[in-house]
């Protein structure tokens, strides 16, 4: 079967660095996603790695290790708009661009 | 561009009546996809169609069925809606050819049945 493990929930205060971490269990692996999601709204696409390494978008960076089918999120500077679920997802071979997501972490920004 | 868009944005449901969920998008994507959300949990795959013309099954396909109608348009109908089924639905597509990544959601369908 396919497993992600996510923490459920993480705060950190405005300007700190935060790291979300992400655990994949899966055949046929593909590459890494990472979504955002504000309370109410659709997820949206923050980053992907199919190669191992550091990708880096603005404050926002992704890891992915696939010897240890692991990866990470780490958002910098961190601002009150940030508090949200954020999602990791795994794509794999010859499925149609399929993603099967994780539970989400819940980032609570404080002041 | 629109996007992905879905309609209805509510729809509230007595248990037994069916209903037609719609989605389409303007982006010329191949792949289409429709995912449940339950409160505090992830993204669940229901269906999803790698292209126009296929169609398989995800992760919780019990209880649904889809229909790709043209290269825009993905459907999800409930046959016969169950409280179990009261849910946020969102559609996504991703385009074109072997190295797309990025799947486009739409702003979501609450369902309520009851």
């Amino acid at each position: 079967g396919q497993s992600l493990e996510q923490p459920s929930e993480v705060t950190a205060v405005e300007g700190a660095i935060v790291q979300i971490n992400c655990t994949y269990q899966t055949s046929g692996f593909y590459g890494l996603s990472w979504y955002q999601q504000h309370d109410g709204g659709a997820p949206t696409f923050l980053s992907y790695n199919a190669l191992d390494g550091l990708e880096e978008t603005g404050r926002f960076s992704s890891f992915l290790s696939r010897s240890d089918s692991y990866g990470y999120l780490l958002l910098q500077e961190l601002q009150m708009k940030d508090s949200a679920s954020y999602f990791c997802a795994v794509r794999n071979y010859n499925q149609g661009g399929k993603l099967i997501f994780g539970q989400g972490t819940e980032l609570s920004v404080k002041p | 561009n629109a996007g992905v868009t879905q309609t209805p944005k509510f729809q509230v449901l007595k248990t037994g009546q069916s209903m037609t969920l719609q989605c389409a998008q303007d982006m010329n994507h191949n792949s289409m996809y429709w995912y449940r959300q339950d409160p505090g949990m992830g993204l669940r795959l229901i269906y999803y169609s790698a292209s126009e013309g296929t169609t398989d099954k995800g992760e919780v396909p019990n209880g649904y069925n889809v229909s790709r109608l043209n290269k825009r348009e993905f459907s999800l109908r409930l046959e016969s809606a169950a409280p179990s089924q009261t849910s946020v639905y969102f559609c996504a597509s991703t385009g074109g050819q072997g190295g797309s990544y990025e799947q486009y959601f739409g702003p979501g369908t609450r369902l309520t049945v009851t």
